[in-house]
């Protein structure tokens, strides 16, 4: 068990909606990283944040946003859902000195999102 | 942004040695090399960082030369639980994070 938790396991939902993947850090993690796992794509960094504040940005779609609130937790949504939207969703949290990313990440169970 | 090129897969017998080496010719010098390994529909598990020399840890070995343009990741007397993806990660501080392809590693009994 790595400390860090995500809601809800399982998704399924049709094409054009909207969900939102929820992540609580490891206790004393400030930085939040949210991944997107396909088959055929391998892992993707979306994005990272720091204590509340968006710290480095990956392959985001513009359909996709996320946010950390103050209690550290952090929210992935997304809107307009397409079939290839369909992947597993991971939250990953560090201690991350000043925001640096180069620390041991800890990664959650992942969300497995299903678009129909 | 420093890109990294390992093995696609690789497969190897309970008991033996495994190195799995990465290349990652254009790294900066602030960069750090990290290695995780991910089981099938778990998240990847962090494994073991360096930037120079050599690093040991309870799980692992990896092995960097002066020019940093490569690293090679050992793993002693592997067992059927290591098969997994194993993915080599050169970090830079305020950058985005590039996991890549991995290396697919099928231990055999």
């Amino acid at each position: 068990d790595s400390g860090v938790t995500q809601t809800p396991k399982h998704l399924i939902t049709a094409t054009g909606q909207r969900v939102t993947l929820r992540c609580s850090p490891r206790s004393g993690d400030l930085s939040v990283y949210w991944y997107q796992q396909s088959l055929d794509q391998g892992l993707q960094f979306l994005i990272q944040y720091y204590n509340g504040e968006e710290r480095a940005k990956g392959n985001i779609l513009e359909r996709f946003s996320a946010q950390q609130f103050p209690d550290l937790h952090s929210e992935l949504n997304l809107s307009s859902l397409e079939l290839g939207d369909s992947a597993l969703y991971f939250c990953a949290s560090s201690v991350a000195v000043q925001g640096a990313n180069n620390n041991e990440q800890f990664f959650g169970p992942g969300t497995r999102l299903t678009v129909l | 942004l420093a890109k990294t090129t390992q093995p696609i897969s690789m497969d190897s017998y309970e008991g033996q040695e495994v190195n799995i080496t990465c290349s990652h010719n254009n790294i900066a010098t602030n960069d750090y090399i990290t290695w995780y390994q991910q089981f099938p529909s778990q998240g990847p598990r962090f494994i073991i960082q360096g930037y120079k020399t050599k690093v040991t840890n309870e799980v692992a070995s990896l092995f960097i030369p002066a020019d940093r343009k490569s690293s090679t990741l050992s793993l002693p007397r592997v067992s059927l639980s290591d098969t997994a993806v194993y993915y080599c990660l050169v970090v830079r501080r305020d950058d985005k994070i590039i996991f890549g392809k991995g290396t697919r590693l099928h231990i055999l009994p």
